[in-house]
C-alpha cells in the first residue's frame, strides 16, 4: 500500500464547475497535510495546508480533513483553465520530511 | 525575496558518468531538501539538512548518491556512476527550521542515456 494515494487522472471539469480532488493516507500518524500544484515542466507550489478535522477555505480552494476515514481533498470552486495542472497531496507523518502522492492532473475545460 | 537556486537546469550524461547539481536556498532558511521526481510521480526525498547536519537521508542510494551542505548554505547532490533509472527532475526545496513552507526550486532534469 502506498503511503500516499491520489487519483492519477485526468480529471477534466468544464470553466466555472467545481474541482474535486481527493486523497488518502496510510499512516493514522500523520499530522500535516499540504497541496500543492505543479504546472507542466515547473516545480510545486504551495496551495494550502490543513492539520485540523474540518474544512480550510481560502479564496476558491477549500481543504478537507478526516483524520478517521485518512482522508484528504482539494475543492477548486469557479475552476479556471489557468488551474489545469497536476495536483500534489503531501502528507507530514512526522518521521521524516513530507511525502507526496503521485498527482492527480486536472483539465479545465473552457 | 529571491527564491530557491539551481544549476544547472538541464544535464545530459551516459550512463556511469557522474553528475553534480548545486543548490542555493532562500536566505536565512536552515532546512534544505534534496528530492527526485520521476516522470508521472510525485516527488520522494532524497535528504533532508539542518544547517549542515543531516536530518534523513534514509531514501538516498549511498552506493551512488552523495549529499552535502558545508557551512549550512549551498549544498551540491552528486551521482557517481549514473543510471538509467536516475533520469528525474531534481528538486531543491528550502525551509525556515523544517516545521514551516517548503519553498522548491526550479530543478535539474537530469537525461541518463
Amino acid at each position: 500500500q502506498k503511503e500516499v494515494e491520489q487519483n492519477s487522472g485526468p480529471l477534466s471539469v468544464p470553466e466555472g464547475a467545481i474541482a474535486s480532488l481527493n486523497c488518502t493516507y496510510s499512516d493514522r500518524g500523520s499530522q500535516s497535510f499540504f497541496w500543492y500544484r505543479q504546472y507542466s515542466g515547473k516545480s510545486p507550489e504551495l496551495i494550502m495546508f490543513i492539520y485540523s478535522n474540518g474544512d480550510k477555505e481560502d479564496g476558491r480552494f477549500t481543504a478537507q480533513l478526516n483524520k478517521a476515514s485518512q482522508y484528504v481533498s482539494l475543492l477548486i470552486r469557479d475552476s479556471q483553465p489557468s488551474d489545469s495542472a497536476t495536483y500534489l497531496c503531501a502528507v507530514d507523518t512526522g518521521r521524516r520530511a513530507l511525502t507526496f502522492g503521485s498527482g492527480t492532473r486536472l483539465q479545465v475545460q473552457p | 525575496e529571491a527564491g530557491v537556486a539551481q544549476s544547472p537546469r538541464y544535464k545530459i550524461i551516459e550512463k556511469r558518468q557522474s553528475v553534480a547539481f548545486w543548490c542555493n536556498p532562500i536566505s536565512g532558511h536552515a532546512t534544505l531538501y534534496w528530492y527526485q521526481q520521476i516522470l508521472g510521480q510525485g516527488p520522494k526525498l532524497l535528504i533532508q539538512f539542518q544547517n549542515n547536519g543531516v536530518v534523513d537521508d534514509s531514501q538516498l542510494p549511498k552506493d551512488r548518491f552523495s549529499a552535502e551542505r558545508l557551512k549550512g548554505v549551498d549544498s551540491t547532490l552528486k551521482i557517481q556512476p549514473a543510471k538509467l533509472e536516475d533520469s528525474a527532475v531534481y528538486l531543491c526545496a528550502s525551509s525556515l527550521d523544517g516545521q514551516t513552507e517548503q519553498f522548491f526550486g526550479p530543478g535539474t532534469r537530469l537525461t541518463v542515456l
